[in-house]
């Protein structure tokens, strides 16, 4: 799976929205970009997914440039409950068994 | 559906006891894995399963060992606690083996080896 690079953390303002930037350069045509958070000590969550074109769920949009080595995952209006750390994963969706958390992004939404 | 469950959530062993942590997933899920977590670390997969009868191991599999001998369930024994092993430990299940969709994690089990 391709190697994935983020800011180690970020502030936001509640009521902004949030933009969660990732970078994967060496990403494969066939290797999906997932995005999941952990708030606090509790376990993972997933957020959203993609390929090639961009993705929108009720928790989130996902922005991936058109070469594909990077992406965007934007909250479009953060909340307190959003301060977490955001994990941008690379992967093929095929492979089925391996999915490699690294350290991902610290949010810290503010009052 | 009470999803990914976890027992225990806590557990304190001394080094060289051995123990098992629970894992069990009512959603009837092919795939389930185990991660461990260290403060301020990443999740690292220890060990995963595509289905009954099925484990492999993962990044991390030494001193742990699994078993899949139903669909719901699927322990993690450590046979001989050490130090390093203290860690908080998820579990996972998603429902197709091939890797389709979002991996649902239970609340962690929190261990600390003495």
């Amino acid at each position: 799976d391709a190697k994935t690079t983020q800011p180690t953390s970020m502030d936001c303002a509640e009521g902004r929205a949030a933009n969660l930037p990732c970078n994967h350069s060496t990403i494969s045509g066939n290797e999906y970009v997932y995005w999941y958070r952990q708030i606090h000590s509790q376990g993972p969550q997933y957020i959203i997914h993609g390929l090639k074109n961009n993705e929108t769920n009720e928790m989130a949009s996902l922005i991936i440039t058109e070469d594909r080595k990077s992406s965007t995952l934007i909250l479009p209006h953060a909340t307190l409950r959003d301060t977490a750390v955001y994990y941008c994963i690379v992967r093929v969706k095929a492979a089925g068994n391996k999915l490699t958390f690294g350290g991902g992004t610290r949010v810290l939404v503010k009052p | 559906n009470a999803g990914v469950t976890q027992t225990p959530k806590f557990q304190v062993l001394k080094t060289g006891q051995s123990m098992t942590l629970q894992c069990a997933q009512d959603m009837n899920h092919e795939y389930m894995s185990w991660y461990r977590q260290d403060p301020g670390m990443g999740l690292r997969l220890i060990h995963y399963s595509v289905g009954a009868g099925i484990t492999d191991q993962g990044e991390v599999p030494n001193g742990y060992n699994v078993s899949r001998s139903t669909t719901e369930d699927f322990p993690l024994r450590l046979l001989s606690a050490a130090p390093s092993q203290t860690s908080v430990y998820f579990c996972a299940s998603r429902a197709d083996r091939a890797g389709t969709g979002e991996l649902f994690f239970g609340e962690g089990s929190r261990l600390t080896v003495l």
